[in-house]
Parts: structure tokens; C-alpha cells; sequence
């Protein structure tokens, strides 16, 4: 089946940046996403990417996606305590049938 | 109120009892997921369905049975649970005509321990 790969761990100081990066092995992929999972949460939808897009820009997140070689990356600009939580990489191909996740970067903030 | 809610929230069991994880939605999606969450393994879809007259296995099926009773109802049963069956579960809706297709809202999950 398809795959998502993430690695498991990051930790950054407030205030610096974070990038979060993720690859999948499906080229027909069409929407990329990433997920946000506080703690004791569910998921929510923090962005996402069509797959004919090489950046998508929202606030303090930035999203680039090489399609050439299957890699997304998201970027938090200006990290803080409040951004501690599990991130998610998904994708979904073009049956738009289910999402495939990654199995989540705990991205830890300190002081 | 929240969109997707799930019941219970917490449950400690025994092995080979039945247990029922119920999940409503009041977003009117006709897409419902149930994905299950492992430390270090993420999620792992169990089952969909896509109508109420639609159920597709996912993953990891077995062992698990589901049941879509209405539009807004999906549960997910264990006929006989295991402790490898210890979770988080998380039950999900989409809607595929939204603009943000493929986007998933999870309800907040529910904790089984199986002893």
C-alpha cells in the first residue's frame, strides 16, 4: 500500500523556526495535508496542498511540496509554546477515497 | 455542541467482552471513518463508509465489525476484545463536495483498555 513517512521527533525553542518534513511514495497523490493533534485532541486540518502547487503560504505556516521527489515539509515561523503538539502528514490520491497518514512528528516547544 | 461525538470517552474492559464505540455527527457528511492510534504507529483506518448503504474494510480490520445505521450514526463493535486491541480510536466525517476535499473532522476520541 501507499506510504507516509515522517520522522517522530522535533524540539525547537520558542521563537525559532520548525519545519516538519514528510514524504509518501504515492505519485497520484492529489491533496497533501497536514494535520494538528493537541494533546487529548482530535485532529484538526492546519493546511493543505493541491498537488499542482509548489508553495502554499498562511500565516506563520508555509508548505512546500517537491512532487518530483515526493516531499512536503511544513514550515512554523516564530514557534511557541502553544505550537507543542503531534503533526500529521496526509495524502490522498486522485480517487479521493481516504487519506493515508504518517505516523505524526511530536513537535515539542521549550521556553 | 460538537460536531462529531464520540461515546464512550473512556472504557476498561476484559478480554473477550463486547464492546460497542458509538460515534454521531451533526455536520451532515455522508463520509464516516473509524481510524485507530497507536504511539509511534499513528492512525490506522479500520473502516469507512461513504453512504449508509456502503461499509469498506480498511487496514486493520480484523477483529473489529462496524455498523452505519443513518446518515449521522457509525459504530464500531469488538466481538471479542484482546489486549492488543488497547487504543485510542478516533472516529472522523468528510464531506467530498466540500471545498477542502478530503478534509477529515475527528471527534475527540474514544480510550479503550483492554485488560
Amino acid at each position: 500500500g501507499e506510504d507516509v513517512e515522517q520522522s517522530l521527533f522535533l524540539s525547537v525553542r520558542e521563537g525559532d523556526s520548525s519545519v516538519i518534513n514528510c514524504t509518501y511514495t504515492d505519485s497520484s497523490s492529489t491533496y497533501l495535508y497536514w494535520y494538528k493533534q493537541e494533546p487529548g485532541a482530535g485532529l484538526q486540518l492546519l493546511t493543505y496542498i493541491f498537488s499542482n502547487m509548489d508553495m502554499k503560504q498562511d500565516q506563520r505556516l508555509t508548505v512546500l511540496l517537491n512532487k518530483k521527489d515526493k516531499h512536503l515539509s511544513l514550515r512554523i515561523a516564530d514557534t511557541q509554546t502553544g505550537d507543542s503538539a503531534i503533526y500529521f502528514c496526509a495524502e490522498t490520491s486522485s480517487g479521493y477515497s481516504t487519506l493515508t497518514f504518517g505516523k505524526g512528528t511530536m513537535l515539542l516547544v521549550s521556553p | 455542541d460538537a460536531d462529531v461525538t464520540q461515546t464512550p470517552r473512556n472504557r476498561i474492559t476484559k478480554t473477550g467482552k463486547r464492546i460497542m464505540l458509538e460515534c454521531s455527527q451533526t455536520k451532515g457528511h455522508d463520509r464516516m471513518y473509524w481510524y485507530r492510534q497507536d504511539p509511534g504507529l499513528g492512525l490506522r483506518l479500520i473502516y469507512y463508509s461513504f453512504d449508509v448503504k456502503d461499509i469498506n474494510k480498511g487496514e486493520i480490520s480484523d477483529g473489529y465489525s462496524v455498523s452505519r445505521q443513518a446518515q449521522a450514526k457509525f459504530s464500531l463493535s469488538l466481538e471479542s476484545a484482546i489486549p492488543n486491541q488497547t487504543a485510542l480510536y478516533f472516529c472522523a466525517t468528510s464531506d467530498w463536495t466540500g471545498g477542502r476535499n478530503g478534509e477529515l473532522f475527528f471527534g475527540e476520541g474514544s480510550r479503550l483498555t483492554v485488560l
